[in-house]
């Protein structure tokens, strides 16, 4: 199943909003009727991060600027208003059909 | 706390074979499959499969079905990855990940160069 995350690259101010879209070629419900879209975030030079689950269950310790969205095969990761620390890059992953399959990544500079 | 340490960087020539290690603590190793990633240099995150912890039973992703070999020792909690006859196109950092990949190893760098 192929993901398609645009733009692949953002450029946003300290302080202003910043949103990642993620589609997917088909519906991402899986077998327990969940939708399994993940987002991650990636800081350079470090491990992916989880900071979603079922496409809009927030992770402990992610901040509530963070939010996501979404339904069936078309998905949104907002941040509402971008610190610093939130650079690097942002994937989103099906787990709805095997194989799981990434997005491209968008890469968010501040 | 749930921790999973991965190997040391290893180098290696081309075709050659490789095995790397995840170490896991902190939760029931045979509970939960175990995935593993691969991200080539500048590149985005790949897929690589996973292997069931309780059955050591692997599904391996099409593009790394053949040289890539998955296996657990349960008496140690441990995953490991073998990738035979490398190529230079192997270079990359390979990640072991919980079943939900809530939990992510620090990556292990394989550098495949004559």
């Amino acid at each position: 199943v192929v993901m398609t995350q645009s733009p692949l690259s953002l450029s946003v101010p300290l302080g202003q909003p910043a949103s990642i879209s993620c589609r997917s070629a088909r519906s991402l419900v899986d077998t327990n009727g969940d939708i399994s879209l993940t987002w991650f975030h990636q800081r350079p030079g470090q491990s992916p991060r989880r900071l979603f689950y079922k496409f809009s269950n927030r992770d402990s310790g992610v901040p509530d600027r963070f939010s996501a969205r979404g339904s069936d095969s078309d998905f949104t990761l907002k941040i509402s208003r971008v610190e610093a620390e939130d650079v690097g890059v942002y994937y989103c992953m099906q787990g709805a059909h095997w194989p799981f399959t990434f997005g491209q990544g968008t890469k968010l500079e501040v | 706390q749930v921790h999973l340490v991965q190997s040391a960087s290893e180098v290696e020539r081309p075709g050659a074979s490789v095995k790397i290690f995840c170490e896991t603590s902190g939760y029931s190793f045979t509970g939960h499959t175990l995935n593993w990633v691969r991200q080539a240099p500048g590149q985005g995150l790949e897929w690589m499969g996973l292997i069931n912890t309780n059955t050591g039973n692997p599904t391996y992703g099409p593009a790394f079905s053949g040289r890539t070999v998955f296996s657990v020792d349960t008496s140690v909690a441990t995953a490991y990855l073998q990738i035979l006859n490398l190529r230079v196109d192997d270079s990359a950092v390979y990640y072991c990940a919980t079943a939900s990949f809530d939990h992510w190893g620090d990556g292990t760098v394989v550098t495949v160069s004559s």
